[in-house]
């Protein structure tokens, strides 16, 4: 899996958009990015995931840079409830024997009343 | 149940004892990981069953982890002789696809072993 590079920590003031970089510049064509969180004494839970286009669910934005390299996770309206750590995660759809998700340390992000 | 349930929630052991963790995954989820999580980092990979085959144990730290999944549901993570190094996080996860999605993962809530 191609490694990510993602700033320690981060705030953000409650009811602002957070925008959360990842760095991935060894990504590979047949490699999506997947986003996870951990909120605090809970199991990471799934947000988004994409290729190259930018996608949008009911949790967030995912903007992925042209060349790949990069992409932010955006949080458009944060609450105090989006206080976590933030995984961002890349890996081929298909991982053949490797199942597991590898987790770096991901960017704490803490949302200010 | 509604989602994975991991249990006991928080564990103390002293150094030299052994503990069993137990994980219920959510019915008929066919793939099931184990995950260590030390304090300040991310979750890392312990070791995959699929069904009742544990395909891969690469992930575990020494061979006093041991892992099983006797009957395809309920998991059990054996630690003996603990360690200090031991305390952290014991988080499982389940899967309902036999290859499992990057996205179709439930985790639960974990264990918090601490060896004291």
């Amino acid at each position: 899996d191609a490694k990510t590079t993602q700033p320690p920590s981060m705030d953000c003031a409650e009811g602002r958009a957070a925008n959360l970089p990842c760095n991935h510049s060894t990504i590979s064509g047949n490699e999506y990015v997947y986003w996870y969180r951990q909120i605090h004494s809970q199991g990471p839970q799934y947000i988004i995931h994409g290729l190259k286009n930018n996608e949008t669910n009911e949790m967030a934005s995912l903007i992925i840079t042209e060349d790949r390299k990069s992409s932010t996770l955006i949080l458009p309206h944060a609450t105090l409830r989006d206080t976590a750590v933030y995984y961002c995660i890349v890996r081929p759809s298909s991982s053949g024997s490797a199942r597991q998700l590898t987790f770096g340390s991901g960017t704490q992000l803490t949302v200010l009343p | 149940g509604a989602g994975v349930s991991q249990s006991p929630r928080y564990k103390v052991a002293k150094r030299g004892q052994d503990v069993a963790l137990r994980c219920d995954p959510i019915s008929g989820h066919v793939s099931l990981f184990w995950y260590q999580q030390a304090l300040g980092q991310g979750p890392e990979f312990l070791t995959y069953f699929q069904n009742e085959a544990q395909l891969d144990k690469s992930g575990l730290p020494s061979d006093r982890f041991f892992a099983e999944r006797p009957e395809g549901s309920v998991s059990t993570l054996k630690i003996q002789r603990t360690q200090q190094e031991d305390s952290a996080v014991y988080l499982c996860a389940s899967s309902f696809d036999r290859v499992p999605t990057n996205y179709g993962y439930t985790f639960g809530s974990g264990t918090r072993l601490t060896v004291v």
